[in-house]
């Protein structure tokens, strides 16, 4: 089964990039990665999802390598309501969603 | 249109009762999963529903059971209570089984804490 690993935790200073990358290594051709974030006390929230192009919607932008071994999201602007636990999850044997332990991003005012 | 929406949102048991949690989908959608998320760590993957068949279970003892109906909505329930079971109790949905890279959709969870 693919796995994740992401960095433990990350700060980001407000209205700068936040660029969290992840390792998919074992990933196979045909499964997409997804990135979701959490809030405390919230259920996760999705942000995208890509197989193998970059792509962007009005939340982020996802980069997957050519190699699809690693991808980073990019939050172009960050703010303070940014701040949360982002997950890089690759779906594994059947609908199901393998989370690691994701990257706890902190946005420094 | 609204969300996952899981009830109750909060619950507390002693150890070696019965509970009995809720999921409806998002309307439309046809698939279920159910997630285990213990404080300090990322949901872990319970079940799996589509069309009221299971699709999928999780590394879980038998306690765990969980059925889907014909309006798509599902329960989750847990028998014999353990301490190690207070966690929240997360609901997912999707439009299909797999295909299209579908996203799940979470509800905000049901905070089960055993006393």
């Amino acid at each position: 089964d693919a796995k994740t690993t992401q960095p433990t935790s990350m700060d980001c200073a407000e209205g700068r990039a936040a660029n969290l990358p992840c390792n998919h290594s074992t990933i196979s051709g045909n499964e997409y990665v997804y990135w979701y974030r959490q809030i405390h006390s919230q259920g996760p929230q999705y942000i995208i999802h890509g197989l193998k192009n970059n792509e962007t919607n009005e939340m982020a932008s996802l980069i997957i390598t050519e190699d699809r071994k690693s991808s980073t999201l990019i939050l172009p602007h960050a703010t303070l309501r940014d701040t949360a636990v982002y997950y890089c999850i690759v779906r594994v044997a059947g609908n199901q969603f393998y989370f690691g332990t994701g990257t706890s991003l902190t946005v420094i005012p | 249109d609204a969300g996952v929406t899981q009830s109750p949102t909060h619950l507390i048991k002693t150890r070696g009762q019965q509970v009995t949690l809720r999921c409806s989908p998002i309307s439309g959608h046809k698939s279920v999963s159910w997630y285990q998320q213990v404080l300090g760590q990322g949901p872990q993957f319970i079940f799996q529903y589509y069309e009221k068949e299971e699709r999928g279970r999780g590394n879980f003892p038998d306690r765990f059971s969980a059925r889907q109906f014909p309006n798509y909505s599902s329960e989750l329930n847990v028998n014999a209570l353990l301490l190690g079971d207070s966690a929240l109790y997360l609901c997912a949905s999707s439009l299909e089984l797999r295909g299209s890279g579908q996203p799940q959709h979470f509800g905000d969870g049901t905070r089960l804490s055993i006393l």
